[in-house]
């Protein structure tokens, strides 16, 4: 298996809400990450689990909270979204070390209401 | 202030011919490149990288070159092929990409036209 999953594809959502976002590898890889794209922009990392551990917050705000139940899965919890928040979420993963490339998940098209 | 910078949003070429992608980049503190590839809908697929103490990696028919006294890197593909038709993105880390923050550039959109 040399994939990230991502689920849901799409969602779209409230602003009182609270949603998650699921990612999955079965590679391996011991670092994972969260990254946002906006139309037209480059990926933006938000956060980044090295061992199951946050290790890097690019100050995202409160309202998306990461969490890594184990090796395998990376989740980002939605609550209270703003519509300046739609936006393409990206999951990746990647051996730690030098010299790796990532994987990217296909993301979920976030659409806030 | 962009750190990684593609400043031309789209190439078209014509099949069978070589594609060059530019990408600069402004910390000389970056010490490893790569560029993705992402089609509509799919999320960045990695295509090649290049550690700083290189100047050239080659895989198939993408090689990518850096210069590091220009901060410049590019990406070859030879030949172009109708299905490389998508967005590159190049992007750059420090620590050789443990930290997990690629910086990555605003993209080149490639067609190649048969």
């Amino acid at each position: 298996d040399t994939e990230v999953t991502q689920t849901p594809k799409h969602l779209v959502m409230g602003m009182t809400n609270k949603k998650s976002l699921k990612c999955e590898q079965h590679m391996g890889h011991r670092a994972m990450y969260w990254y946002k794209q906006k139309a037209k922009k480059p990926p933006e990392l938000m956060f980044v689990y090295s061992y199951e551990k946050l290790s890097i917050n690019e100050s995202v705000p409160s309202r998306f909270s990461p969490e890594c139940p184990n090796s395998s899965l990376l989740n980002l919890h939605l609550h209270a979204l703003q519509p300046e928040d739609s936006a393409l979420y990206l999951c990746a993963s990647s051996q730690t070390g030098e010299g790796y490339g990532y994987t990217f998940g296909s993301g979920t098209r976030l659409t806030v209401v | 202030d962009q750190q990684v910078k593609q400043n031309s949003p789209s190439l078209s070429v014509q099949e069978g011919r070589i594609s060059i992608l530019n990408c600069d980049y402004t910390n000389s503190m970056f010490d490893y490149f790569l560029w993705y590839k992402k089609y509509p809908a799919e999320g960045p697929t990695f295509l090649i990288s290049i550690s700083s103490i290189k100047d050239k990696n080659e895989d198939g028919r993408f090689t990518v070159f850096l210069n590091k006294s220009a901060k410049h890197l590019s990406l070859h593909i030879v030949p172009s092929q109708p299905g490389d038709s998508a967005v590159y993105f190049c992007a750059a880390s420090r620590y050789g990409g443990s930290q997990g923050n690629l910086i990555f550039g605003k993209g080149t959109k490639l067609s190649v036209k048969p």
